[in-house]
């Protein structure tokens, strides 16, 4: 059974430091991993999508890794600014169903 | 700018009621998705359709739920009679599926905040 992790469960950082939000699963037989932002009483905002026989994705500030033979995902903030306080979920695509991390909740410190 | 739209966004009802949770897809997009997420049990899924036809619902408590597509633009995901357990976001995706399994993007909606009393 697929099992995602995703450390840490809180982040505080001052603005403008670059950080890294990592997810991990536990089978590697996957279809694609996204990252998503979800805001406070809010929906989800997809932000990455990497298939499995991709390595990274990058949009803007972000950039997303994949390993897939580890289990390993990496999201990569550059130069983080207040707007980026969210919480990023990461989920696993086998087949159809998405399995979800818990979530790092992430502020940045103006 | 094409969206998922859920109606209603928030939803406070008494046990027993029954409760109509709608999500309009995205046009051109052929699967529709129901997710629930709980503070205890965070996002799970509830059921999955294909091109209108439910591929999963194995996610549902049956015995309350119900979940249909009436045509290509309206999913619904019925609660009858609710419960208090029942509260929580229920947000609905949708995506677009090519062959046999599901490689894309979901795109999610807002989310209905359903509480039950």
């Amino acid at each position: 059974k697929q099992e995602v992790t995703q450390i840490p469960a809180a982040l505080s950082v001052p603005e403008g430091e670059n950080l890294v939000l990592n997810c991990s699963f536990t089978d590697s037989a996957i279809y694609n991993l996204q990252w998503f932002r979800q805001d406070p009483g809010k929906g989800l905002t997809s932000l990455l999508l990497i298939q499995s026989s991709q390595r990274e994705q990058t949009s803007g500030r972000l950039n997303a890794s994949l390993d897939k033979s580890s289990g390993r995902s990496t999201l990569y903030i550059a130069a983080s600014q207040p707007g980026d306080s969210a919480t990023y979920l990461c989920a696993v695509n086998s087949n159809y169903q998405l399995i979800w991390g818990a979530g790092t909740k992430l502020i940045i410190k103006p | 700018d094409a969206r998922v739209t859920q109606t209603p966004r928030d939803k406070v009802t008494e046990m027993g009621q029954e409760v109509t949770m709608r999500c309009q897809p995205i046009l051109g997009h052929n699967t529709v998705f129901w997710y629930r997420q709980t503070m205890m049990q965070g996002l799970e899924l509830l059921a999955y359709f294909r091109n209108r036809a439910p591929l999963d619902d194995s996610g549902m408590p049956k015995d309350r739920f119900s979940a249909e597509m009436p045509d290509a633009t309206l999913a619904t995901l019925k609660i009858q009679p609710s419960e208090p357990r029942d509260s929580a976001v229920y947000f609905c995706a949708s995506g677009l599926a090519l062959g046999g399994a599901f490689y894309n993007e979901q795109f999610f909606g807002p989310g209905t905040r359903l509480t039950v009393l």
